[in-house]
């Protein structure tokens, strides 16, 4: 069975400020991880995504993020934060050879002014 | 919210009736999902279909049915059974051509009275 942690429920961080979302996950197997944003009201977003290769990932609006097999962490970072950051981040985990994702419970950030 | 529509965007119905929610995409995915998405719990997997005319449970299907007979098209009907159906219920797709993640509606609210 696969799953995802994300121990934090929400993140408090001012503007400017760098930022970290945490997330942590359990599989058997290569692991495909993933991180979606949802504002209020709307669909999930895909951000960014690790399969292979880099272990630093880079995706949309200035984020990235950090595998690191041997803590089976993929956190989230982006070094200045945004006002317009504030979102829910789900992080999503899958498998080699299987299709569905398996996703946290996801963390609410607020960015303050 | 790319090439995946959902409709309505909010649905209210009496306790009893089943109701259906659409989902189509014009991305040429063949794969589709439906997740449910209530406060605190983050999304769990309803049912899935990797191709026409096929599909699979998910972690929480009881109450739930699904159609794939055409690869566009997703609807899920939420039936009388399922016991709590309040919620936010999200389509999504994936093309599982090298590509990994799943792009999603903007989903649908549904309160059941």
């Amino acid at each position: 069975a696969q799953s995802v942690a994300q121990p934090e429920d929400q993140v408090n961080v001012a503007e400017g400020n760098p930022l970290t979302v945490k997330c942590t996950y359990s599989v058997s197997g290569n692991p495909y991880l993933f991180w979606y944003v949802q504002y209020p009201n709307r669909g999930l977003q895909f951000l960014l995504k690790y399969i292979t290769g880099d272990n630093l990932v880079k995706g949309s609006y200035g984020f990235e993020a950090e595998f690191n097999k041997s803590q089976t962490s993929f956190h989230l970072k982006k070094p200045s934060a945004l006002v317009s950051d504030s979102a829910l981040y789900f992080c999503a985990v899958r498998v080699s050879g299987y299709s569905t994702l398996t996703f946290g419970k996801g963390t609410m950030l607020l960015v303050s002014p | 919210d790319g090439g995946i529509t959902q409709s309505p965007k909010y649905l209210f119905r009496k306790e009893g009736q089943n109701v259906t929610l659409s989902c189509e995409q014009n991305l040429n995915h063949d794969a589709m999902y439906w997740y449910r998405q209530d406060p605190g719990q983050g999304l769990r997997l309803i049912y899935y279909s990797q191709i026409v005319n096929d599909f699979q449970k998910g972690d929480i299907a009881e109450g739930y049915s699904v159609s794939r007979e055409k690869k566009e098209s997703f609807p899920l009907t939420v039936t009388s059974a399922q016991k709590n159906p309040t919620a936010f219920y999200l389509c999504a797709s994936s093309g599982d051509r090298g590509s990994y993640e799943q792009y999603f509606g903007p989903g649908t609210r549904l309160t059941v009275t």
